[in-house]
């Protein structure tokens, strides 16, 4: 099991640009999720999705949209990228209603926005 | 929103060493994990536990949820115990979660 996995591991962008963030996990995990990290900082939930179809805003959405095309494929799309959007992203996944809602994270994307 | 606080913020201890890492959340919660993030960025769940004790080797953790806070135990450190740990909670009905901004410790050799 590959676990999560995100593409692409590292970006630079300029602002205005758009880009996609792919993530996927192989866990059969009903639920995923986006955070981001900032520096000396924890990380922040930017958006939700507790199974195919759905999706809930976190605390930092502005600026984000995602789509959850599949079980396995939660996406995060910046549509006009800004430097306060500089950050690492963490796709996440769990599996409530197994006893546990323990999340299993990616190894991050980090994207620098010029 | 729920606040989460860590203490402390940083550490710095002998290899061999034990530690304790607290958590303190001001609501009620039925969701709590531990995170270990290693100097190269990588996130790992070391517990999910809304209350009680838990185990896994060198390393516990206990919730006390009616007193809000949760205590990470690490014992006989090693460096790979370096990195920054993370406390994050959530509140009934909801599996998201609010992070603290962790404690960073340095396991010297």
């Amino acid at each position: 099991n590959a676990g999560v996995t995100q593409t692409p591991k590292f970006q630079v962008l300029k602002t205005g640009q758009s880009m996609t963030l792919q993530c996927a996990q192989d866990m059969n995990h009903n639920s995923m999720y986006w955070y981001r990290q900032d520096p000396g900082m924890g990380l922040r939930l930017i958006y939700y999705s507790a199974s195919e179809g759905t999706t809930d805003k976190g605390e930092v959405p502005n600026g984000y949209n995602v789509s959850r095309l599949n079980k396995r494929e939660f996406s995060l799309r910046l549509e006009s990228a800004a430097p306060s959007q500089t950050s690492v992203y963490f796709c996440a996944s769990s599996h409530p209603g197994t006893g546990t809602m323990a999340q299993y994270f990616g190894p991050g994307t980090r994207l620098l926005v010029l | 929103g729920i606040q989460v606080e860590q203490s402390p913020p940083d550490l710095i201890l002998q290899e061999g060493a034990n530690s304790t890492l607290r958590c303190n959340f001001s609501d009620s919660v039925n969701n709590l994990q531990w995170f270990h993030q290693n100097p190269w960025g990588q996130l790992i769940n070391l517990f999910y536990i809304p209350s009680g004790t838990k185990q896994n080797g060198r390393l516990s953790a206990t919730t006390v949820a009616t007193e809000r806070y949760s205590l990470l135990y690490i014992s006989s450190s090693q460096t790979t115990d370096s990195g920054v740990y993370f406390c994050a909670v959530g509140p009934f009905g909801n599996e998201k979660l609010t992070f603290g901004t962790g404690t960073r410790l340095t396991i010297i050799p």
